[in-house]
């Protein structure tokens, strides 16, 4: 079965400073990989997504992450934090019956300070 | 664009409630989801419609109910509410295509005294 693993429950960084989120997948196939944030309060929002070509793919507000099949990997980067950036970041794969959406991992919280 | 509402945004219930909550959508999607977030366990799938009228069970469909009546709706039902029980659940739709973008609701959180 397919699953997702977030290995940072919480990373705190300096506004200005760049910030990496690690996500790795288990899945039997090429998988859909999704990365999604929760502002407090808020359902989830799409950051990005990758199906296939360029492992490097671009999200909104700066946000950017690398696809690596030979690490199943999928990590999330920004260049630059803003406190905005606070929330809870998760990481998800499609599942083996898509019908049924997303798997998610457990998440990250980001905390951004001045 | 489209959005999901969800009501009520908060729920108090007593034990052994019978507690129904509502997911409207106006993007027209054909699959509806219900997952339950409690805090440091992530998401998990309750139950999800492909469709008007269909329904199918999740990870995690002990007590509860769903119903489909119509393509926009999708609601849920917590057939007995467990004491101290506090979580947060989230709709979501989505085209039902292989890429499944899914879109979510605001989210209605239950605290049960």
């Amino acid at each position: 079965a397919q699953s997702v693993t977030q290995p940072d429950a919480r990373v705190t960084v300096s506004e200005g400073a760049s910030l990496q989120l690690r996500c790795k997948y288990s899945y039997s196939a090429t998988p859909y990989l999704f990365w999604y944030v929760q502002y407090p309060r808020q359902g989830l929002q799409l950051l990005l997504k990758y199906y296939s070509g360029d492992p490097v793919v671009q999200g909104v507000n700066g946000f950017e992450a690398e696809f690596s099949k030979s690490n199943s990997s999928f990590h999330l980067r920004k260049a630059s934090v803003h406190w905005s950036d606070s929330a809870v970041y998760f990481c998800a794969v499609s599942r083996n019956n898509y019908a049924q959406g997303l798997t998610f991992g457990l998440g990250t919280r980001v905390s951004v300070f001045p | 664009g489209g959005i999901i509402t969800q009501t009520p945004k908060f729920l108090i219930g007593q034990e052994g409630q019978k507690l129904t909550l509502k997911c409207q959508q106006n993007f027209n999607h054909d699959t509806m989801y219900w997952y339950r977030q409690d805090s440091g366990k992530g998401l998990r799938l309750i139950y999800y419609s492909i469709t008007e009228n269909d329904l199918q069970k999740g990870d995690l469909s002990e007590g509860y109910d769903a119903s489909r009546e119509k393509k926009s709706s999708f609601s849920l039902t917590v057939t007995s509410a467990q004491k101290n029980e506090m979580a947060v659940f989230l709709c979501a739709s989505t085209t039902g295509q292989s890429q499944n973008t899914l879109y979510f609701g605001a989210g209605t959180r239950l605290s049960v005294l």
